[in-house]
């Protein structure tokens, strides 16, 4: 059972956009930066937003983060089929004092 | 270009230590502006975080508090990079393990480059 709750899957079209949700507390998202990842499988998760909505060099202007009390929402437009992965939020927990993620939400564009 | 390289997979023996290191280029171990993580992923437990060293001043080092107990992260200077020691392993401590730069521009806790992932199976 992962600290932060995100849903299993989301699936969208081509060309449409997709929000993946993050749920967590006052002591994880309520308080602290949420950053989110993409897993392709059987490579390692990379960055793409940080600091609730900001994006590394090189990630493109579909992809956008934001937060509100203690749920944040990671927004993808234009989708592509090279989209479909795994992603994840994760945050600092003031309670538990580590890092905690999401279990993970499949993003399939049919 | 930062990139992190990890050692190679291995089987460890249930009650045994597990050592993992990570090799950094494009940045220095030392950097203020860095932490240097271990984190690891198993289909049963998903993404969890064990812990990290970095440099302010002097070395520090903090552990998940579910690991604490029998996890040791140690900066070597001299190579430019960092080790994992988890002791007294169990067939859960099974999965791949990953290290990663954690950003300090934020609040340290992005993790903006990670290695290739290694898998530790613990298994007599």
């Amino acid at each position: 059972q992962s600290v932060l709750t995100q849903p299993p899957s989301v699936s969208a079209a081509p060309g449409q956009k997709v929000t993946i949700s993050c749920s967590g507390s006052s002591s994880n998202i309520g308080n602290n930066y949420v950053h989110w990842y993409r897993q392709l499988p059987g490579a390692a998760p990379k960055l793409i937003i940080y600091d609730n909505n900001k994006r590394p060099s090189g990630i493109p202007d579909r992809f956008s983060g934001s937060k509100s009390g203690t749920s944040a929402t990671l927004g993808i437009t234009g989708l592509q089929t090279g989209d479909e992965a795994d992603y994840y939020c994760g945050t600092w927990d003031t309670r538990l004092s580590a890092v905690v993620f999401g279990g993970g939400t499949k993003l399939t564009v049919l | 270009q930062v990139q992190l390289q990890q050692s190679r997979p291995g089987l460890v023996k249930p009650s045994q230590t597990l050592s993992l290191t990570c090799a950094i280029s494009g940045d220095s171990i030392s950097s203020n502006n860095a932490a240097w993580n271990w984190i690891r992923q198993s289909p049963s437990r998903g993404l969890e975080y064990l812990g990290r060293t970095y440099y302010r001043s002097k070395w520090y080092s903090d552990y998940a508090v579910s690991v604490q107990s029998r996890i040791t992260i140690n900066p070597d200077t001299s190579k430019n990079q960092f080790s994992l020691q988890l002791h007294s392993v169990t067939p859960e401590d099974t999965a791949v393990y990953y290290c990663a730069r954690g950003y300090c521009g934020g609040d340290c806790y992005s993790f903006d480059y990670w290695g290739q992932g290694t898998l530790v199976t613990v298994s007599s």
